[in-house]
């Protein structure tokens, strides 16, 4: 079936330093959703891209959307302890409900 | 309601007990789905509803677990004889399905149950 992995696991940074998740699927998308869990909260969905080569932009965060549309990436710019947390990314296949969510990223932030 | 509320928020039981965890959706979405998320894991798929139906069980993880949904709504995940490997946190979340090519299936969660099994 299907397999979404995210690297790395677990990162820490420092206040002010970039941070990038990997997300990689086995399967070409039909399109990819990233969510951010805040430690013991739940899954809040940020943003949904579409395209092959796509590039969203909110704000600090920067998401793309690879060529083949198997994978993508969130990059983070000059991170505050604000962005810590558990970021996931979701890929859809087809027009099927159904999400395969990654492994997620767990990022720390320490000032 | 605003958003997805799940019910009880957290639950005690003995191992051997039969749990039942409930969901209530975001008023209109069709699409229902439970998943299980272990401490510090990702998010495990459970089972998808779209509206009564359930067109995907593959994650159920053995057939002590089940899951319902009555009236295209609330929904009701069943674990039957838990074991202490049933703990974790159970989240649901719904999305409003549009349909064919240009299907909007960002899922919207609920706050989960935590569930213990001692």
């Amino acid at each position: 079936g299907q397999q979404v992995m995210q690297i790395p696991q677990y990162q820490h940074v420092q206040e002010g330093e970039d941070f990038t998740t990997y997300c990689n699927s086995s399967t070409t998308l039909s399109n990819i959703q990233w969510y951010k869990q805040r430690p013991g909260g739940h899954p809040v969905f940020l943003i949904q891209l579409v395209k092959s080569g796509e590039v969203k932009k909110q704000k600090r965060l920067t998401f793309q959307f690879g060529e083949a549309k198997k994978n993508s990436s969130l990059h983070i710019t000059a991170t505050q302890t604000t962005d810590v947390g558990t970021y996931f990314c979701a890929g859809g296949a087809g027009t099927a409900s159904k999400l395969t969510f990654g492994t997620g990223t767990r990022l720390q932030v320490t000032l | 309601g605003a958003g997805v509320s799940q019910s009880p928020s957290n639950k005690v039981t003995e191992k051997g007990k039969d749990v039942e965890l409930r969901c209530d959706p975001i008023s209109g979405h069709t699409a229902l789905y439970w998943y299980r998320q272990s401490l510090g894991q990702g998010l495990e798929f459970l089972i998808y509803f779209q509206g009564n139906s359930a067109p995907d069980k593959s994650g159920l993880p053995s057939d002590r677990f089940s899951a319902e949904r009555t009236g295209g709504s609330v929904s009701t995940l069943t674990i039957q004889r838990t074991q202490q490997e049933d703990s974790a946190v159970y989240l649901c979340a719904s999305s409003l399905v549009v349909g064919s090519g240009g299907a909007y299936v960002t899922q919207y969660f609920g706050p989960g149950t935590r569930l213990l099994v001692l």
